[in-house]
């Protein structure tokens, strides 16, 4: 499909286990990100990427590991899950011109029982 | 760090004008953002100010003042799609963008 896909769309998982969100761009952007955004909250900056093999932390990366082998990759790990990560996360990406604009994937909610 | 300020929720009814203001405080900014988002939807980007003054796409206007760090998003000609959550965001280096709480707007017939 084209433009920026994530899966799994929901997922329930228990606290302590591993679990990986995808994030899929078919538009070769060089800026990839993901957000969290809490119940009634906007959203904070967890990890972001200007290219591939580079990767820096917002403001919430601590739980959390990325990586981005390829330009249109950008996967979220979650190394031991915790209830306080319960939360829809967003990926999104931005591309070589007008990079200001940033593209929302549809979102996972991802529940830590 | 970057802080941003606006309203929680504004109601109007449709037809309406409705102004979501929208305060922050920066250590570093290139821009100032807004975004839309329905519920359960993913946020979608509505517009954006570099420079002061006001800029127009259809109903929706933004303008920014950056020597008052201010800006607002104004929503004419109210319609019931509009009803959503309203972000503004600051763009800062490496095009990371902070968001503000959101403001909801709820649009009564």
């Amino acid at each position: 499909d084209a433009g920026i896909t994530q899966s799994p769309r929901y997922k329930i998982t228990e606290t302590g286990r591993q679990v990986t969100l995808m994030c899929h761009q078919t538009w070769s952007h060089s800026y990839m990100f993901w957000y969290r955004q809490d119940l009634g909250h906007g959203l904070r900056l967890i990890y972001y990427s200007a290219a591939a093999d580079i990767t820096d932390k917002g403001e919430v990366p601590d739980g959390y590991v990325v990586s981005r082998s390829k330009t249109e990759n950008f996967p979220l790990t979650l190394e031991s899950a915790t209830r306080s990560q319960t939360s829809v996360y967003f990926c999104a990406s931005s591309g070589p011109t007008d990079t200001y604009e940033q593209y929302f994937g549809p979102g996972t909610r991802l529940t830590v029982t | 760090g970057q802080s941003l300020e606006q309203p929680s929720e504004v109601t109007a009814v449709e037809g309406a004008i409705v102004q979501i203001n929208c305060t922050y405080q920066t250590s570093g900014f290139y821009g100032l953002s807004w975004y839309q988002q329905h519920d359960g939807g993913a946020p979608t980007f509505l517009s954006y100010n570099a420079l002061d003054g006001l800029e127009e796409t259809g109903r929706f206007s933004s303008f920014l003042s950056r020597s008052d760090s201010y800006g607002y998003l104004l929503l004419q000609e109210l319609q019931m799609k509009d009803s959503a959550s309203y972000f503004c965001a600051v763009n800062g280096a490496g095009n990371k963008l902070t968001f503000g709480g959101g403001t909801r707007v709820l649009v009564k017939p």
